[in-house]
């Protein structure tokens, strides 16, 4: 079974800090994607992360795949309010590629006060 | 990207009871899902909806319990049987067209009294 452990699970920050999230498994992915969800709404993805190594950048966030594809990390810089809500990273399992079927981790849940 | 569209987006419902979910896409796609989010918690997946075949469910989830219909390659129905307290979740929807990545509708927020 490919497991995602996200960490941590709750987050609770003041506006203007800097904060890191980080998605670890012992099994190798074809792709992980980001995705925040806010209450009463479905995941929106946020980014996908494809080649070991590689580093996206979306304005303030910054999201990285580890050179093995088993983890990868979301950075967020001078986080603000807007950023509140529950962040998911998801896995493509081995071997099912063009199919949308994913792997959630727990998901971590940001509070971003102002 | 594919909008998503689930009816209803929330419903309390009589335990022993059931309640169908739909779910709509804009366009045509090959590959239909369906996940459960409990409360506070993330996503699991239940079952994939086939167009023209049974679903293909994950381990802990059963047909007689998830019935899911997929007539054509823009609609997908999931219902929940002979409900409990337990099966209080977010169900959704999703879609995955040409990729790994997965959209989402909006989901449907179930409380069982």
């Amino acid at each position: 079974t490919q497991l995602l452990e996200q960490s941590p699970q709750f987050l609770s920050i003041q506006e203007g800090e800097n904060l890191t999230v980080y998605c670890n498994s012992s099994s190798v992915f074809s792709s992980l994607q980001w995705y925040r969800q806010e209450p009463g709404e479905g995941p929106v993805l946020l980014v996908t992360v494809v080649t070991g190594g590689e580093v996206k950048k979306l304005k303030r966030l910054t999201f990285q795949f580890g050179d093995a594809r088993k983890d990868s990390s979301l950075h967020i810089t001078a986080a603000q309010p807007g950023d509140t809500g529950l962040y998911l990273c998801a896995g493509a399992k081995m071997g099912s590629s063009n199919t949308g079927k994913l792997i959630f981790g727990q998901g971590t849940t940001l509070q971003v006060k102002p | 990207s594919a909008v998503i569209s689930q009816k209803p987006s929330r419903d309390i419902c009589q335990r022993g009871t059931s309640l169908t979910i739909q779910c709509q896409v804009d366009s045509q796609v090959t590959m239909m899902f369906w996940y459960r989010q409990q409360p506070g918690q993330s996503l699991t997946l239940i079952a994939t909806a086939n167009q023209g075949s049974e679903a293909t469910y994950e381990s802990g989830f059963v047909i007689d319990k998830f019935p899911i219909s997929r007539p054509n390659l823009t609609f997908s129905t999931l219902t929940v049987s002979n409900m409990s307290p337990e099966d209080s979740s977010i169900y959704l929807c999703s879609v995955g067209r040409g990729t790994t990545e997965a959209f989402f509708g909006q989901g449907t927020r179930l409380t069982v009294v």
